[in-house]
């Protein structure tokens, strides 16, 4: 059965880069056809997509979010991760990542458990 | 101001059938398929409906989709205190290339 784990900091200063990874367990993430993803929820707000990643290589993300994300792959210790640079108290949210069913199918399926993220000096 | 728009909250007695509305565009809703996520209190979403009616394996028939023109609905019949979560829309956008979600629905059992 298909697990991800979300990790990295908790707080992270403004205007530094916040950098976080997901283990995944029970496959393999450089399986053909598999796209892994990041999404995000602001306290008490909505769910916001990050951007998805092939397991190619080929990176979608949200045209918000687009200047200052990327997501990558390291087959060797089967993870991928997430690097937003320049943060702000605005991007302050609970990170979950997620295999979806490709970049334009949003069938998020697992889920991670999600990591609190806190932008404060 | 999300590009799906759900009601804030909703709510229902045990054992009444509960909708859920979630309106779009042409772009999205209208062109592609619509997914539903169930978020209990403290947990992270999970997937409860896919192309528009599906249901993943585990998902009670309880829970249905459907979807006409730009909108959708998710429909909860029988329903139980164990229902009571946020739940939310989802598409892909074609204009926007990227997904949108809905603000979500609060649904609370009486």
């Amino acid at each position: 059965q298909l697990q991800l784990q979300e990790s990295g900091p908790g707080l992270v200063k403004p205007s530094e880069t916040l950098s976080l990874t997901c283990t995944v367990s029970g496959g393999s993430i450089s399986s053909s056809t598999y796209y892994w993803g990041w999404i995000r929820q602001p306290p008490g707000k909505a769910l916001e997509w990050i951007g998805s990643i092939y397991y190619s290589g080929s990176t979608y993300y949200n045209p918000s979010l687009k200047s200052r994300v990327t997501i990558s792959l390291d087959t060797s210790k089967n993870q991928f991760s997430l690097k937003l640079t320049s943060v702000t108290a605005a991007d302050t949210a609970v990170y979950y990542c997620a295999r979806p069913y490709s970049n334009s199918h949003p069938r998020f399926d697992p889920w991670g458990q999600g990591t609190l993220v806190t932008v404060s000096s | 101001q999300s590009v799906l728009t759900q009601p804030p909250s909703a709510s229902g007695t045990p054992g009444q059938r509960v909708t859920i509305s979630c309106s779009g565009s042409s772009s999205n809703i209208g062109s592609n398929f619509v997914y539903w996520y169930q978020q209990l209190p403290g947990t992270a979403p999970k997937l409860l409906i896919y192309r528009n009616n599906q249901r993943p394996s585990g998902v009670p028939d309880r829970f249905s989709g459907s979807k006409s023109g730009t909108s959708a609905s998710l429909a909860i019949s029988g329903l139980r205190s164990e229902d009571e979560a946020d739940y939310y829309c989802a598409a892909w956008d074609d204009s926007l290339s990227v997904v949108v979600f809905g603000g979500g629905t609060k649904l609370t059992v009486l």
